[in-house]
């Protein structure tokens, strides 16, 4: 019965390194949300789920992010040779379909810091 | 290019007094709209919502107002309570997608 949930918390990393965020979401919810807020600035959508599969890509910075989900539950969204630009705060969010307008449950957010 | 503005940051109003909290958005496609409250550490919390067809919506002490023609949407809270002090977003959705669009936020105090 818990909610969203994301992992790691906090990540620290160097410039040119990798980096993979985790978020389950809560069970059953079909449609599954990535966002990232920038300090200072409101949520920007990256990417959203239904199922496994993407019909919305549209929000993904550049070709150095992707998102995966598998089973319909946990996703996973990797960041390649991360750029200081990439520091903000990464929230997951899932709902119990993707009909419009349905309310979006976020996790806490992974704070992402590259140095 | 911001579509969603919430043009203060910062918000103080004393207990038992109305907050009220002030979203502009600028396309003309976004038929849906939502309020989410956000503490420090945590991530949003949906609030209330209010559809295109509707101008008002009230849920217990909040009430949205939506002033379609002046493409607006405000938030009032009556009464303020100090647990109501947090980080105020407003979303919008067009009717198909799930492309929500948040503004910046606004950050309301409520003093005792």
């Amino acid at each position: 019965g818990a909610g969203v949930s994301q992992s790691p918390s906090n990540k620290v990393t160097e410039k040119g390194k990798d980096v993979e965020l985790r978020c389950d979401p809560i069970s059953g919810h079909t449609a599954l949300y990535w966002y990232r807020q920038r300090l200072g600035q409101g949520l920007e959508f990256l990417i959203y789920f239904q199922g496994n599969s993407a019909p919305d890509k549209s929000g993904l910075p550049s070709d150095r992010f992707s998102a995966e989900r598998t089973g319909g539950s946990v996703s996973t969204l990797t960041i390649q040779r991360t750029q200081q630009e990439d520091s903000a705060v990464y929230l997951c969010a899932s709902s119990p379909s993707d009909r419009v307008g349905e309310t979006q449950y976020f996790g806490p957010g992974t704070r992402l810091l590259v140095l | 290019d911001q579509q969603v503005k919430q043009n203060s940051p910062s918000l103080s109003v004393q207990e038992g007094r109305i907050s009220i909290l002030n979203c502009d958005y600028t396309n003309s496609m976004f038929d849906y709209f939502l309020w989410y409250k956000k503490y420090p550490a945590e991530g949003p919390t949906f609030l209330i919502s209010i559809s295109s067809i509707k101008d008002k919506n009230e849920d217990g002490r909040f009430t949205v107002f939506l002033n379609k023609s002046a493409k607006h949407l405000s938030l009032h809270i009556v009464p303020s309570q100090p647990g109501d002090s947090a980080v105020y977003f407003c979303a919008a959705n067009r009717n198909y997608g799930q492309n929500f669009v948040f503004g910046p936020g606004t950050r309301l105090s409520v003093l005792p």
